[in-house]
């Protein structure tokens, strides 16, 4: 079976300041990789993704994403994170062979002034 | 273009009330499915519908039932509404090829009383 776990609940950090959000996965198979944001009382909407290819994906707004697959890792980095960024990330697994994604428990990013 | 449409955005049950939620998508998707989002413990599936007229449940199906009306539609019934499942709900959508993401609704916040 699939998991994913985010181990950070939550992580303050100050504007233009990095900042790293883990995702570690378990899979037995080839997965693809998600990152989806979502604001206050929004659905979620895709940040980026790894399928294949390169291991280092990126978004328009600054995040990437490097799959690590010794590690079992997809964590997501920016170098310098805006207010607007203040949202919560959920890391999200599927594979071949499987119609269902699996969602992490999350990780609430709040940037301070 | 709409994308995944939710209805109703609101809903106040009292326990043992029942109602539908109804899902539609509007990008010729295969694969639907229904999440619930509660806090602390990320996005738990509840049922999907890989292809129209296929179900199959996911991590949390007690208590609900779903119907692939069409291909356009997928609904979730609670029968008996319980205070346990006062919850985010969310409906995705996805082209059903496993390298292609998940488009999520705006979601129903359901309160049973």
């Amino acid at each position: 079976a699939q998991s994913v776990t985010q181990l950070d609940s939550q992580v303050p950090v100050f504007e233009e300041a990095p900042v790293e959000l883990r995702c570690n996965y378990s899979s037995s198979v080839s997965v693809y990789l998600f990152w989806y944001v979502q604001y206050p009382n929004q659905g979620l909407q895709l940040l980026l993704k790894y399928l294949s290819g390169s291991t280092l994906v990126e978004s328009i707004n600054g995040f990437e994403a490097e799959f690590n697959k010794s590690q079992t890792s997809f964590h997501l980095r920016k170098p310098s994170v805006h207010i607007s960024d203040t949202a919560e990330y959920f890391c999200a697994v599927t594979s071949s062979g499987t119609y269902k994604y699996i969602f992490g428990t999350g990780t609430r990013l709040k940037v301070l002034a | 273009n709409a994308g995944v449409t939710q209805t109703p955005k609101f809903q106040v049950l009292k326990t043992g009330q029942s109602m539908t939620l109804q899902c539609a998508q509007d990008m010729n998707h295969n694969s639907m499915y229904w999440y619930r989002q509660d806090p602390g413990m990320g996005l738990r599936l509840i049922y999907y519908s890989a292809s129209e007229g296929t179900t199959d449940k996911g991590e949390v199906p007690n208590g609900y039932n779903v119907s692939r009306l069409n291909k356009r539609e997928f609904s979730l019934r609670l029968e008996s509404a319980a205070p346990s499942q006062t919850s985010v709900y969310f409906c995705a959508s996805s082209g059903g090829r496993m390298n292609t993401e998940a488009f999520f609704g705006q979601g129903t916040r359901l309160t049973v009383v």
